[in-house]
């Protein structure tokens, strides 16, 4: 089946950096990926979807100048969590569509959990 | 319904065991409802994909239903076995191509 990569898989960093994680579509190209974060016991919860090509769509709540976007491939997105703090620590998961079906399912990638200190 | 929900949150059940959970999603500007399992420390996997009413699909011991006019879908389990320990989830793919995740369904299967 289709692969897609995120990396890293785990970070910790000091509060105040930025991390950047990435998502990348190893043998399909992505038009839109979507990145999601999931709090303990919680849903998978949708923050943005990328767009190639063009600005991401963010979802009502989440900081557009805090988790910035980048899609500048068909196989690759980024996020950045900048000036990252203590309740940015969570389980951050990408997932993306083959652009060639639109309808079917997302794959997604490793997930990357991400505690700031 | 406006969110997806899934019940129950987490289940225990013994090895041989067949058992069964529920996803219900808003029924109106419905696309498709995707089932996945996630075992810890790997991606998410897709079980089935699901767009008629009334579809019904089977993968080995595990197959799901789907009712889009009631806005539910169940998945099967037959026969649990130790490896079917998982999370399942479910996922509603709206109209927008917007896709909102239930909580999961967390199964634990003894030996």
């Amino acid at each position: 089946g289709a692969v897609v990569s995120q990396h890293p898989s785990w970070v910790i960093c000091k509060s105040g950096t930025s991390v950047k994680i990435e998502c990348r579509s190893l043998d399909f190209q992505a038009t839109t990926m979507f990145w999601y974060r999931q709090f303990p016991k919680q849903s998978l919860m949708l923050m943005a979807t990328s767009n190639e090509g063009s600005k991401a769509t963010y979802e009502q709540g989440v900081e557009k100048d805090k988790f910035l976007i980048n899609h500048a491939s068909l196989t690759l997105s980024t996020l950045t969590v900048t000036s990252a703090h203590p309740e940015d620590s969570s389980f951050y998961i990408c997932s993306a569509r083959d652009r060639r079906k639109p309808n079917t399912e997302a794959f997604f990638g490793q997930g990357t959990r991400l505690t700031v200190v | 319904i406006l969110n997806v929900e899934q019940s129950p949150q987490s289940l225990h059940v013994q090895e041989g065991d067949s058992t069964n959970f529920t996803c219900s999603f808003p029924s109106s500007n419905f696309y498709a409802l995707h089932w996945y399992r996630w075992e810890t420390a790997k991606s998410p996997e897709a079980l089935f994909v699901m767009t008629l009413n009334g579809d019904e699909k089977k993968k080995g011991r595990i197959s799901a239903t789907l009712n889009t006019k009631e806005g539910y879908s169940y998945l099967y389990i037959k026969g649990s076995q130790p490896e079917d320990s998982a999370t399942y989830l479910c996922a509603s793919h709206t109209g927008g191509f917007k896709t909102i995740f239930g909580a999961g369904t967390r199964l634990f299967v003894k030996a």
